[in-house]
């Protein structure tokens, strides 16, 4: 079966550092990717996915995740964060025969002033 | 922007009792799922529909959930005799292709939390 793992259930940052959140899979056929975020008290919201063609994947808010195959990794990345990134962020990976998604524990993100 | 609604944002029931949780898809889209995150968990999949019958489930389903899409607009949740454990944020989520929905985005709600007391 399927897994996502991510690593880190909490990570801290100062604004304007850089952000780094882990996630691999497990399939050992390529998978599609997907990285959601979610704010408190609201539903999820894509971030980016990874289908096929370009491993480096770019998404809103600034963000951007690389899917490295020799690695089984889809981390998500952004330069320089800001407040209003403090959030929870999901790694998934979805199920192509039922369309349903298997998500990751999630990493709860928190920005320092 | 379309966005998929669920209803009620928050519900609070007895243990035992049944409970109906609404979500209206995105107009056009095909499939629709529905989730739940317990505290602190992380996101589970309960059940995908497609074409008015369940596509897939998770293994507990049968014993507690049911769905229905009783119009052209609603799909609904039902749990049947609700469990302290199944306090939790219950998300719907809407797919807009039929073929190779896994490769497209899931429009996710914004979540309803039930609490049973």
């Amino acid at each position: 079966a399927q897994s996502v793992t991510q690593l880190g259930s909490h990570v801290s940052v100062s604004e304007g550092a850089l952000v780094l959140l882990r996630c691999n899979y497990s399939s050992s056929v390529p998978p599609y990717l997907f990285w959601y975020v979610q704010y408190p008290n609201q539903g999820l919201q894509l971030l980016l996915k990874y289908t096929t063609g370009a491993t480096l994947v770019k998404g809103i808010n600034g963000f951007e995740a690389e899917f490295k195959k020799s690695e089984t990794s889809f981390h998500l990345t952004k330069p320089s964060a800001h407040m209003s990134d403090a959030a929870e962020y999901f790694c998934a990976e979805p199920n192509t025969n039922a369309g349903k998604s298997t998500f990751g524990d999630g990493t709860t993100l928190t920005v320092k002033p | 922007e379309p966005e998929v609604t669920q209803t009620p944002s928050h519900q609070v029931t007895q243990m035992g009792q049944e409970v109906i949780l609404r979500c209206v898809p995105i107009s056009n889209h095909l499939y629709f799922y529905w989730y739940r995150q317990i505290l602190g968990q992380k996101v589970e999949f309960l059940v995908s529909f497609y074409n008015n019958e369940i596509s897939e489930k998770c293994e507990i389903f049968d014993d507690q959930f049911s769905v229905e899409r009783p119009d052209g607009s609603n799909f609904t949740l039902k749990i049947r005799s609700t469990k302290l454990e199944d306090s939790a944020m219950y998300f719907c989520a809407s797919t807009p292709q039929g073929a190779r929905a896994s490769y497209n985005e899931q429009f996710f709600g914004p979540g309803t939390r039930l609490t049973v007391l």
